[in-house]
């Protein structure tokens, strides 16, 4: 079974330039997840989505994040300016959890993002 | 509300010996918990989760996790540790009565360095 995978692998862009980071999920996989993890921090979640709609997005900063899942299936997440602040590991994850089920996820590799 | 505390940001042990990672929680209901292992650039991978039941949860690897209420406590062990086992481990919780929202909360992680 194919893993999640995600791209680009490393990032460095420059502050108030765009980025964007792709995500594809395990093969029928309803929920994806995106996290951000700062260096010497665990994971924090950005977004959750079931199928293509939004189950959780009250930690993502929407004055600049966005994130999309138009078909179900990958997602992409961009942010727009970039701030200092935003550099760090971005995480898909994904799993089969249905509502009130306790799913396991399952990571990609994550994109490493640098704002200079 | 729900938090994760790792008290150790680093742990040495020799190949062979025991090996404990602490972890302890706080949520207003009842737990899920999950412990995560991240090696060096990259994702983070399942490795046990305590849903209900049986207070010693048996995972990959030869790792365990013995969940404690009254001290509200999950931590990590393995009976013999191994060179390969040094990596960035992660306590996870979320708290079972949130509804629809599965945000978890990752802890800061802890650094399991085994020495040969």
């Amino acid at each position: 079974e194919a893993g999640v995978a995600q791209s680009p692998r490393y990032k460095i862009i420059e502050k108030r330039q765009s980025v964007a980071f792709w995500c594809n999920p395990i093969s029928g996989h309803a929920t994806l997840y995106w996290y951000q993890q700062i260096l010497g921090q665990g994971p924090k979640l950005l977004i959750q989505f079931q199928n293509n709609g939004v189950v959780d997005d009250s930690q993502l900063p929407k004055d600049r994040f966005s994130a999309e899942r138009l078909k179900g299936v990958d997602s992409t997440l961009k942010i727009q300016p970039a701030k200092l602040e935003d550099s760090a590991v971005y995480l898909c994850a994904s799993s089969s959890l249905l509502a009130g089920g306790t799913d396991t996820q399952y990571f990609g590799p994550g994109t490493r993002l640098t704002v200079l | 509300a729900q938090s994760v505390a790792q008290p150790e940001d680093q742990v040495n042990v020799a190949e062979g010996n025991p090996l404990t990672v602490k972890c302890t929680y706080s949520v207003s209901g009842n737990p899920y918990l999950f412990w995560y292992v991240q090696y060096p650039n990259r994702g983070l991978q399942f490795l046990l989760k305590y849903i209900t039941g049986d207070n010693l949860v048996k995972g990959s690897y030869g790792f365990e996790a013995e969940f404690n209420k009254s001290q509200t406590s999950f931590h990590l062990k393995k009976p013999s540790a191994l060179v390969s086992d040094s990596a960035l481990y992660f306590c996870a919780v979320r708290d079972r009565e949130t509804g629809g929202s599965y945000i978890p909360t990752f802890g800061r992680g802890t650094s399991l360095i085994v020495h040969p």
